[in-house]
């Protein structure tokens, strides 16, 4: 997955709590995303960022915050859990050169 | 709004046959238009983009067609294999300078020995 990794992989919380979904890139590329993919719905777009210290709102960004204090990580965080967001989240990267994108192997989160 | 189509949530052919997977999509006026794979468990994989401009483009056993007259594209997989079973998702650029994709929901194409 082209150096982009994602933490955790599994995670189970119950409605109300809070958590950080962490995406590490090794390389030095600007722009990162953050997607959910539910089945039969694809993949949409959560917040991306496009440089240290910025994020913008993407399709599904209620519920979410993002941060990109440092050029590498980009996190995504859950304040207070719901159902709905019962998901396979996955961060991307986009390729400096072209408009492909990487994408990490993904995070299952599941809220009881 | 703008809205993407994979007609068919799944497909299945033969070995060795040649698979066809249509991405349509409406209000819309994309720069370009990507594919990727997706295996089960995985994130998805870049295989193919082709711009506005082109018609076709080749890698391998991989073809993509771009027709914005009919906004629709194709994928076509030659000479199939078993090991070509997967989701493929197209996916479209947003207007705007984040490069954005915007994705279909993907057909699952299993091709039988």
């Amino acid at each position: 997955n082209a150096g982009v990794t994602q933490t955790p992989k599994f995670r189970v919380l119950k409605t109300g709590q809070s958590m950080t979904l962490l995406c590490a890139q090794d390389m030095n590329h600007e722009y990162m995303y953050w997607y959910r993919q539910d089945p039969g719905m694809g993949l949409r777009l959560i917040h991306y960022s496009v440089g240290e210290g910025t994020t913008a709102k993407g399709e599904v960004p209620d519920g979410y915050n993002v941060s990109r204090l440092k050029k590498q990580n980009f996190l995504l965080g859950l304040e207070s859990a719901a159902p709905s967001q019962t998901s396979v989240y996955f961060c991307a990267i986009l390729s400096g050169n072209s408009y492909e994108q990487y994408f990490g192997p993904g995070t299952r989160l599941t809220v009881t | 709004s703008q809205k993407i189509e994979q007609n068919s949530e799944a497909l299945n052919i033969q070995e060795g046959k040649t698979a066809t997977l249509t991405c349509n999509y409406t209000n819309y006026s994309p720069a370009y238009l990507q594919w990727y794979r997706q295996d089960p468990g995985r994130g998805p994989v870049f295989l193919l983009l082709i711009r506005e401009n082109e018609k076709e483009k080749r890698k391998e056993r991989l073809k993509v067609t771009f027709d914005t007259t009919l906004k629709q594209s194709l994928f076509h997989i030659t000479a199939s294999q078993p090991a070509d079973s997967a989701t493929y998702l197209c996916a479209l650029d947003i207007e705007g300078s984040a490069r954005q994709l915007t994705f279909g929901s993907g057909t699952q194409l299993t091709v039988l020995p």
